[in-house]
């Protein structure tokens, strides 16, 4: 199936510092998504991604498009403790005549106040 | 409130006794799946459909099946659990066949034992 390469696994952050964390795959995609999960819910969207090169930005989060269309990466500014989760990369991907997701691994992040 | 649920949220149980875990979207959605969340391992699809009485397997099906008798509800069933399927399980919704913009329930923790 199709691997997304999501790094880094972890990151432990003092509050107040950037964060950066990125996706990438040897595959074309058409749609990059952003997800993150508090602790003890779902994944919730946070960007979605459509266009090559876009940059797309929700508050203090900024998200990128590759230009290869084979990566995305998402930044934090400024981050404070609610910010803590695993953030997951996501593509649209379209299999046997339907669409679906495929998920990366994940980010766990952690925000020391 | 739009929204996804799931019952139970937390499910001990032994090897071999049948379950199920229930699924309801009230936002009218085509689209809905059921995803796995293991350490390490990211989001995995089990199934998903796109409609009623249409359905389909995801990247880990075995073990499990679905159905979708109605468009709000996407039951899980374990027919034969067994530890392995210990996992935190997701149901998800969306309104496009293209699934990305998806909805994320609050999660069942099951343990097999």
């Amino acid at each position: 199936g199709q691997q997304l390469n999501q790094s880094p696994q972890s990151m432990f952050i003092q509050e107040g510092e950037d964060v950066s964390m990125n996706c990438t795959s040897s595959s074309i995609f058409n749609t990059w998504l952003w997800y993150k999960q508090d602790p003890g819910e779902g994944p919730v969207l946070l960007i979605a991604l459509y266009k090559a090169g876009e940059l797309t930005s929700n508050g203090r989060l900024t998200a990128q498009f590759g230009i290869t269309r084979k990566d995305s990466f998402l930044n934090i500014s400024a981050s404070i403790p609610s910010d803590v989760g695993i953030y997951f990369c996501a593509v649209s991907i379209t299999q046997g005549g339907s669409e679906k997701l495929v998920f990366g691994k994940g980010t766990k992040l952690t925000v020391n106040p | 409130e739009a929204q996804v649920t799931q019952n139970p949220r937390y499910l001990i149980t032994v090897t071999g006794k049948k379950l199920t875990v229930t699924c309801s979207q009230n936002m009218n959605h085509e689209y809905m799946s059921w995803y796995r969340q293991d350490p390490g391992l990211g989001l995995r699809q089990i199934y998903y459909s796109m409609n009623v009485e249409v359905t389909d397997k995801g990247d880990v099906p075995e073990g499990y099946k679905v159905s979708r008798k109605e468009k709000r509800n996407f039951p899980l069933i374990l027919e034969s659990p067994s530890p392995n399927q210990t996992s935190l399980y997701f149901c998800a919704s969306s309104f496009t066949l293209a699934g990305y913009e998806q909805y994320f329930g609050p999660g069942t923790r099951l343990t097999v034992t």
